[in-house]
């Protein structure tokens, strides 16, 4: 099984903050990496896809990089709305993994 | 739009079978290039996919729970299910259907809202 991390797995912010999370893998999944938000006692919302597509009525404010092993999620300016727990999932391989997500709240 | 809802049990008790299903609205659930997923998450934990299936009725499970699970497709009611054997208070999560794009591999979109089932005596 592919192994997800991610970092830091908590952050403190405040409105307007750029944040950046990071999300690595176990072995390379040539960009099959997708991030997820998720608010308290929702379904998690997907964001991003192909480590860097951002899905259809998503904000601008979010983007994704990276390449290998190596991936990042940042919020370019931090809204209220943003507050959540932010997952990332590779679908590089069968099964299908997820990191232990990085929390979000309100510095 | 397409929507899923989960239903079934939410309470099932020591080394009984959970059985759930997914109703798929807004769409077919028999069109070509999707998977059927369902992910789970244990209370103030993270995510863990359970297994796939096509519309054709393949399937794919997680290694790590494919002893126990078996997923259903039924076309003619537009839904598919799950059923996880022999559950223990381990299994007590919040379950979530998921449509994968595109199929055999890919990302999750959209979700069900997610169904708490708890394992208890």
């Amino acid at each position: 099984d592919i192994q997800m991390t991610q970092s830091p797995s908590s952050l403190s912010a405040s409105v307007g903050d750029r944040v950046t999370i990071t999300c690595r893998a176990s072995q390379g999944i040539s960009n099959s990496l997708a991030w997820y938000q998720q608010k308290p006692g929702k379904a998690p919302k997907l964001l991003l896809y192909a480590a860097s597509r951002l899905e259809s009525g998503v904000p601008s404010r979010f983007s994704g990089s990276g390449s290998g092993t190596d991936y990042t999620l940042t919020i370019s300016s931090l809204q209220p709305e943003d507050f959540a727990t932010y997952y990332c999932q590779q679908y590089y391989s069968t099964p299908f993994t997820f990191g232990p997500g990085t929390k979000v709240d309100i510095k | 739009q397409l929507q899923l809802q989960e239903s079934g049990s939410g309470l099932v008790k020591p080394s009984q079978t959970l059985s759930l299903t997914c109703a798929v609205s807004g769409g077919s659930i028999s069109s070509g290039g999707y998977s059927w997923s369902w992910i789970r998450q244990p209370p103030g934990k993270g995510l863990e996919w359970i297994g796939y299936i096509y519309h054709s009725g393949s399937t794919y499970y997680n290694p790590s729970l494919k002893s126990r699970v078996t997923i259903s497709v039924d076309r003619s009611k537009n839904q598919f299910s799950l059923k996880l054997s022999s559950v223990t208070a381990a299994d007590t999560a919040v379950y979530y259907c998921a449509r994968g794009v595109p199929a055999a591999s890919g990302w999750f979109d959209p979700w069900g809202q997610g169904t708490l089932v708890t394992v208890s005596s």
